[in-house]
């Protein structure tokens, strides 16, 4: 069964902890990428992956990190540096085509992180 | 910088009802685009994309938009809604030129009256 799984689906941290969610891909995509999706502001790119041991800074970037060790996983690390991470967390992949990944994105079903 | 615009941010409508969504990308290079729906508790999924030819693109479940280029437009439409189309839409942009990153709209929340 071909997709792409986040876990947890729900994520309860304390201020000033560092929290990883992960992402898995059996699609054999080579790009994947990290949204932050908030009420009325549709999706925010975090970062994304082309290629294994590659990837670059999204319009977010400040306060996460992330590594791309195998093309089917791209955890993401929220960390203490993010002021607001509360939000939900989407993961997508998609195939290449030529230099940059201009195929379609599927998306994973999300992980809704709450730090309290 | 690029950017998406959904005119609606909420729209409620009964069925049978028809449907139009407005998109609009601030961009006149290449671009790709795509409508993607979230119905409630489930996925994102892509419900259809336009990268050339026709601008008059047909997806699932009677969905269709048009490509305007000189418009810098590419708005949903489905002529006649049903209870099960209420979700969020959100139109996404693939700005080719400017690094191949897919910017989305804010969404627009539909909900269908039965």
């Amino acid at each position: 069964d071909g997709g792409i799984t986040q876990s947890p689906k729900y994520l309860f941290r304390k201020e000033g902890q560092n929290v990883t969610l992960s992402c898995e891909q059996n699609l054999n995509h080579d790009a994947m990428y990290w949204y932050r999706q908030d009420p009325g502001q549709g999706l925010r790119l975090i970062y994304y992956s082309q290629i294994v041991n590659d990837f670059q800074k999204g319009d977010i970037a400040e306060g996460y990190s992330v590594s791309r060790e195998k093309k089917e996983s791209f955890p993401l690390t929220v960390t203490s540096a993010q002021k607001n991470p509360t939000a939900f967390y989407l993961c997508a992949s998609s195939g290449t085509s030529g230099d940059f990944p201009t195929d379609t994105q599927y998306f994973g079903p999300g992980t809704r992180l709450t730090v309290l | 910088a690029q950017s998406v615009s959904q005119h609606n941010h909420h729209v409620i409508l009964s069925e049978a009802a028809s449907l139009e969504l407005g998109c609009n990308y601030s961009y006149g290079g290449t671009v790709n685009l795509f409508w993607y729906v979230q119905y409630p508790g489930q996925h994102l999924q892509l419900l259809l994309k336009y990268f050339s030819g026709d601008p008059l693109v047909k997806g699932i479940k009677g969905f269709e938009a048009e490509f305007i280029k000189s418009k810098f437009s590419f708005n949903l439409r489905k002529p006649s809604v049903q209870w099960s189309d209420t979700a969020e839409y959100f139109c996404a942009v693939n700005f080719m030129e400017y690094g191949n990153k897919l910017v989305f709209g804010a969404g627009t929340i539909l909900r269908v009256k039965s």
